[in-house]
C-alpha cells in the first residue's frame, strides 16, 4: 500500500510564505496524481489542488489560486506545495492523497501537517 | 461549481442500520465516493464510483444512488463506525474536487 507523509507544517505569519512536502514511500509516486486537501479546525474537508503523474496538468481550488503552486520531483518521490500571501482562513490541517487518475477516488491519505497562520 | 448536501449528523443504536444521504445537482451523472475520518485520523475511503468496496471495508458498508441522492448505507451499526462521513464527486465542468459538508455518526 505504501506511505504518504507529510511534512512542512507550523506557524506562520499572514503574508508569509510556506512549503508542504508530501514524500512517498514503499510505491512508485511517479505513477500516481497528488492531491492536497485541507481541514480548518472543527470543520469537513475542503480540495485544495492536483497535480497529475507527470506534472503536466495542474489544478487549484478557486480560495488558493493565484497564491499556491503545487509542483513534483518525481526523483525525490515528493510533491510540494508552495503557499504564499498566507491568510488566517488558511489554518488548517493539509493532507496530501493519491490517485491512480486525477479524476479519480483518494485511494490513499497521509496523516497530514498542520499549519496555522497566526501574528 | 457543485455542492453536495449532507446532513450534519446522525444518531442510530447499535445494531441497525444508518442510512447517510448526499444531495447535489448533476449527481446521477457522477461518480461518488464515500471516506469515513475517525477522530484525529485522516480519512479512509470507504465506497468508490457510487457502490464499490475497497479491500478491508465490511460488507456491512455499501453505496447506491438513485436521481440526484446518493446514500452510503451501514449495516449492523457498531460502535467503532463513529466518525465523520464525507461524500466526494469530480466536477468536470469546472476541474474541481468536491466534499460534502460531512455528516457525524453516533452510535448510541
Amino acid at each position: 500500500q505504501g506511505q504518504l507523509v507529510e511534512s512542512g507544517g507550523g506557524v506562520v505569519q499572514p503574508g508569509r510564505s510556506l512549503r508542504l512536502s508530501c514524500a512517498a514511500s514503499e510505491f512508485t509516486l511517479s505513477t500516481y496524481g497528488i492531491h492536497w486537501v485541507r481541514q480548518a479546525p472543527g470543520k469537513g474537508l475542503e480540495w485544495v489542488s492536483v497535480i497529475s503523474y507527470d506534472g503536466s496538468n495542474r489544478y487549484y481550488a478557486d480560495s488558493v489560486k493565484g497564491r499556491f503552486t503545487i509542483s513534483r520531483d518525481n526523483s525525490k518521490h515528493t510533491v510540494y506545495l508552495q503557499m504564499t500571501s498566507l491568510r488566517r482562513e488558511d489554518t488548517a490541517v493539509y493532507y496530501c492523497a493519491r490517485v491512480q487518475r486525477m479524476t479519480a477516488y483518494f485511494e490513499h491519505w497521509g496523516r497530514g501537517t498542520l499549519v496555522t497562520v497566526s501574528s | 461549481s457543485s455542492v453536495l448536501t449532507q446532513p450534519p449528523s446522525l444518531s442510530v443504536a447499535p445494531g441497525k442500520t444508518a442510512r447517510i444521504t448526499c444531495g447535489g445537482n448533476n449527481i446521477g451523472s457522477r461518480s461518488v465516493h464515500w471516506y469515513h475520518q475517525k477522530s484525529g485520523q485522516a480519512p479512509v475511503l470507504v465506497i468508490f464510483y457510487d457502490t464499490d468496496r475497497p479491500s478491508g471495508i465490511p460488507e456491512r458498508f455499501s453505496g447506491s444512488k438513485s436521481g440526484n441522492t446518493a446514500t452510503l448505507t451501514i449495516s449492523r451499526v457498531e460502535a467503532g463506525d463513529e466518525a465523520d462521513y464525507y461524500c466526494q464527486v469530480w466536477d468536470k465542468t469546472s476541474d474541481h474536487w468536491v466534499f460534502g459538508g460531512g455528516t457525524k455518526l453516533t452510535v448510541l
